[in-house]
């Protein structure tokens, strides 16, 4: 069965101070890494795909990076705006063919930036 | 905005009666997903349609659950006889259809509230 988990939990940052979130997997074959972003009450909103090791994107303050194992988001010089749930998930075929494919998501990291 | 589209955003229904959750997809779109945010729970897979074609409904409850993407207007995610544990986030998300392209952009979801 396919798992995905990220850590930490929740993170708590000053306002410029670099960090990184976690996020690790198993599965048989993997076929996308995503990551979205989600603020209360709202729809996960996409930021990133990787595909294969040693892929990397960067958007604004956001860089994803992707191992044979896992991936991070790193996240330089964050600012309250900043602040949302960390969503990670990894594409897993319905079936073989030309289907597509569910997600399977990680908890989440719940990110804080204070002022 | 052409965007994923949910209605009705907040949805309130008595134990035993049914409710119908609505999802039109991104313009250009062919492939819906449906899935399910319990309260301190992360995002599950439910169920994966093209028009008129159900592809994976592995996550779907057996019973009481079902879903369609009929040719003309919005998948239906339908929940027969709803009981309090039906009380979630549902969340639709669509995607190109496209070899190469697998992004799910996501809806603002449906919250179900059963008292």
């Amino acid at each position: 069965e396919d798992q995905v988990t990220q850590s930490p939990e929740a993170l708590r940052l000053q306002e410029g101070e670099s960090s990184s979130l976690n996020c690790s997997y198993t599965v048989s074959g993997l076929r996308g890494l995503f990551w979205y972003r989600q603020d209360p009450g709202k729809g996960p909103e996409f930021l990133f795909t990787l595909y294969s090791a040693g892929e990397e994107k960067e958007k604004e303050r956001l860089k994803a990076t992707l191992t044979k194992k896992e991936s991070f988001l790193h996240i330089t010089a964050p600012k309250p705006e900043d602040s949302a749930t960390y969503l990670c998930a990894v594409r897993t075929s319905a079936g073989g063919g030309t289907s597509y494919g569910k997600l399977t998501f990680g908890q989440g990291t719940i990110l804080t930036v204070h002022p | 905005n052409a965007g994923v589209m949910q209605n009705p955003r907040h949805l309130v229904r008595r134990r035993g009666q049914e409710a119908r959750l609505r999802c039109s997809p991104m313009k250009g779109h062919s492939h819906v997903y449906w899935y399910r945010q319990l309260p301190e729970e992360g995002l599950k897979f439910m169920v994966y349609l093209q028009k008129e074609n159900i592809i994976d409904e592995s996550g779907m409850p057996k019973e009481r659950f079902s879903a369609e993407f009929p040719k003309e207007g919005p998948s239906i995610l339908r929940i027969q006889q709803v009981v309090r544990g039906d009380s979630a986030a549902y969340f639709c998300a669509s995607s190109h259809g496209q070899v190469g392209i697998y992004e799910q952009y996501f809806g603002p979801g449906t919250r179900l509230t059963v008292t």
